[in-house]
């Protein structure tokens, strides 16, 4: 199986920081990874797919970088109605999907 | 827009069967090339994609729980159900409910709690 980690598990930033998240799989998955974000008592939300792909109605202060094994998520500008939990989801090995751990981001 | 909505028993003793339904709106679960799967996340934990069906009937489910899943769809209701047998304490979660193309999960059911405790 594929395994995905993130880091950090969580962080504390402050509105208007720059805010990058990493995620890693155990082997290579090609540009195969789709980036989800989480607010608590909530479903998560689809914001970047394919690694670096903005979906539809995202703000563009979310972006996606990576391939193979090694992908990072960004955000430029954190505004407020973006502290939450942030997923990572490979689909290298479909029809097994994993996701990675999440990384919490608070407020500082 | 497509909406999404998991329905069931909140409460499941051990040993028994959880079932679950997902009743789809504002679109025919039987049109467009989607996936329908459910997804499961235990309280303060991570996400756990369970399995899904496609428009076809054609299944897949994830290995440590092919020996317990059972999804199904139902066209004449616009439903597609999630059976897990043999339940125990490790099955409590919220279990979502979720469409996407081939490989993302694009729209998403509220969740809906399952605990599992006689």
């Amino acid at each position: 199986d594929i395994q995905m980690t993130q880091s950090p598990s969580s962080l504390s930033a402050s509105v208007g920081d720059r805010v990058t998240i990493t995620c890693q799989a155990s082997q290579d998955i090609h540009n195969y990874l789709n980036w989800y974000q989480q607010k608590p008592g909530k479903a998560p939300k689809l914001l970047i797919y394919d690694a670096s792909n903005l979906e539809t109605g995202v703000p563009s202060r979310f972006s996606g970088s990576g391939s193979g094994t090694d992908f990072t998520f960004t955000i430029s500008s954190l505004q407020p109605e973006d502290f939450a939990t942030y997923y990572c989801q490979q689909f290298d090995n479909v029809p097994l999907f994993t996701f990675g751990p999440g990384t919490k981001v608070d407020i500082k | 827009q497509v909406q999404l909505q998991e329905s069931g028993p909140g409460l499941v003793e051990p040993s028994q069967t959880l079932s679950l339904t997902c009743t789809v709106s504002g679109g025919s679960i039987s049109s467009g090339r989607y996936y329908w799967s459910w997804i499961r996340q235990p309280a303060g934990k991570g996400l756990e994609w369970i399995g899904r069906i496609y428009t076809s009937g054609s299944t897949n489910y994830h290995p440590s729980l092919k020996s317990r899943v059972t999804i199904s769809v139902d066209m004449s209701k616009n439903q597609f159900s999630l059976k897990l047998s043999a339940v125990t304490a490790a099955d409590t979660a919220v279990y979502f409910c979720a469409r996407g193309p081939y490989n993302t999960f694009v729209s998403w059911g509220q969740g809906t709690l399952v605990t599992v405790s006689s």
